[in-house]
């Protein structure tokens, strides 16, 4: 079975330019979940989506982020434009379930470089 | 608000050697607990979780953890450490409706 993949593995970029990662979750799994890790600290909750609708965005940091799920399969995640904070991991992580208990299967995650 | 603290960013054990990486968290409300465990160039995967059931949860590759809510700690110990332990480990709660993660514990093995 194959995991949860992301693409690309690595991005660098410019300031102001506008780049998308993607993340394909295990099939069947409903719940996917976007995450950041900035600078080696802590893994930030981004947003949850159950199918292709946004359950919950609160970890969005701002309006430079979109985050998309049509058809409730792939998602992707666009910045734009790109600032130097938003470099960092960026991980997706799917579910088949949204319990709280339930255990989450992480991608490898997209290394972004924004210079 | 909920939050995790991981002891040390870095730890270093010799081969053999006990491993125990710290966690602490925070929660208004009984949580649940895991540890994920990075290797490198690879995703997070889960360790262990604790879910409100026994107090001591073992999990894959002969690593435990002990919840103890007087303390609010769930540390995680190997009794002996093999260099394929070498990774980065998260410890995480999720009390509600999201997981939250600590800042990662990064474990190196020595020869």
């Amino acid at each position: 079975e194959a995991g949860v993949t992301q693409f690309p593995s690595h991005s660098v970029i410019e300031k102001g330019q506008t780049v998308t990662l993607r993340c394909d979750p295990i099939s069947g799994h409903d719940n996917l979940y976007w995450y950041r890790r900035v600078m080696g600290k802590e893994i930030k909750f981004l947003l949850h989506f159950v199918k292709e609708s946004k359950q919950d965005e609160s970890g969005m940091p701002n309006n430079r982020f979109l985050a998309e799920r049509t058809g409730g399969t792939y998602s992707t995640l666009k910045v734009q434009p790109a600032e130097l904070e938003d470099s960092g991991v960026y991980f997706c992580a799917s579910s088949q379930d949204n319990r709280v208990s339930e255990k989450l299967f992480f991608g490898s995650g997209t290394q972004l470089s924004v210079l | 608000a909920q939050s995790v603290t991981q002891l040390g960013s870095h730890v270093s054990v010799s081969e053999g050697a006990l491993v125990l990486l710290r966690c602490n968290y925070s929660s208004s409300v009984p949580p649940y607990l895991f540890w994920y465990v990075q290797y490198p160039n690879q995703g997070l995967q889960l360790l262990l979780k604790y879910t409100s059931a026994a107090t001591l949860v073992k999990g894959i590759n002969g690593f435990e953890a002990e919840f103890k809510k007087s303390e609010t700690s769930f540390h995680l110990t190997k009794p002996s450490a093999h260099m394929s332990d070498a990774a980065e480990y998260f410890c995480a709660v999720s009390p509600y409706d999201k997981v939250i993660f600590g800042p990662g514990t990064s474990l190196s093995v020595i020869p």
